[in-house]
C-alpha cells in the first residue's frame, strides 16, 4: 500500500522569503506521479505542480519548483520570494501510473506574514 | 481550462431531508469524477469514483445506500445525501479528470451543515 507524510502540520515564512515543505512517500511502484496541491481559505484544490515519476529533471512553475529524489522517496516543494496569496493548506498527492486513486498527504497549512 | 464547478457551495438542511451536490466540467469531458469528504483541518478522503454511464465505485466504509452517485453525462456528476443526519454534516468536495494520467481538478466544494 501507498501512503504519503506530510511532516510538517503548520510552517510561516516571512513574504518575500523561500520557504520549503516536505512531502515523503512509500511505495514499491516504479511508474507514478506526484502532486503538490494548494487549498486556500476558499477552500478550491488548486493544482500548483505535477512531478512525472520516470522524469529526472525537477518540474518548476513559475515561483514553485520541486526537489524531487526517487530513491528516498522525497517530492518538496519550494516556494521563493513567497507572497501573502501563497497562504493555504499545501497537500502532497501521489498516484500509480494508470489508475485513477490519489493519496494524500495530511497537510502543511503555510502562513506567508507581511 | 479545466474547470469543475460544484453547486451549492453551502447547504443547511433539517435532519431527515436528502441533499441533491451538482458537480460539472465546464470546459472538458470528464471520463471520471471523484467525491472526497474532508473534515476541519483534515486531508481529503476518497467517498467514491464514477465513470460515465457506469455504477460507481465506492471506497471501503462508505455507505452507497447513503451516498448517492450518478454519473450520467461527461461533463455532470451528483452526490445525493440520504436522509442526511447531523454526522454527516462535512465538507464534499468533486474533482474531474479527462483522461488516464491527467491530474485532477477540483470543484470549489460544498459545506454541508445537518441540523
Amino acid at each position: 500500500a501507498q501512503t504519503v507524510t506530510q511532516s510538517q502540520p503548520e510552517m510561516s515564512v516571512q513574504e518575500a522569503e523561500t520557504v520549503t515543505l516536505s512531502c515523503t512517500y512509500d511505495t514499491s511502484e516504479n511508474n507514478y506521479y506526484l502532486f503538490w496541491y494548494k487549498q486556500p481559505p476558499s477552500r478550491q484544490m488548486i493544482l500548483v505542480i505535477r512531478q512525472e515519476a520516470y522524469k529526472q529533471q525537477n518540474a518548476t512553475e513559475n515561483r514553485f519548483s520541486v526537489n524531487f529524489q526517487k530513491a528516498a522517496k522525497s517530492f518538496s516543494l519550494k516556494i521563493s520570494d513567497s507572497q501573502l496569496g501563497d497562504t493555504a493548506m499545501y497537500f502532497c498527492a501521489f498516484m500509480v501510473s494508470g489508475t485513477y486513486k490519489y493519496i494524500f498527504g495530511t497537510g502543511t497549512r503555510l502562513k506567508v506574514l507581511a | 481550462g479545466a474547470v469543475v464547478s460544484q453547486h451549492p457551495s453551502w447547504v443547511i438542511c433539517k435532519s431527515g431531508t436528502s441533499v441533491k451536490i451538482e458537480c460539472r466540467s465546464l470546459d472538458f469531458q470528464a471520463t471520471t469524477m471523484f467525491w472526497y469528504r474532508q473534515f476541519p483541518k483534515q486531508s481529503l478522503m476518497l467517498m467514491a469514483t464514477s465513470n460515465e454511464g457506469s455504477k460507481a465505485t465506492y471506497e471501503q466504509g462508505v455507505e452507497k445506500d447513503k451516498f448517492l452517485i450518478n454519473h450520467a453525462s461527461l461533463t455532470l456528476s451528483t452526490l445525493t445525501v440520504t436522509s442526511a443526519h447531523p454526522e454527516d454534516s462535512s465538507f464534499y468536495i468533486c474533482s474531474a479528470r479527462e483522461v488516464f494520467n491527467q491530474p485532477q481538478h477540483f470543484g470549489d466544494g460544498t459545506r454541508l451543515s445537518i441540523l
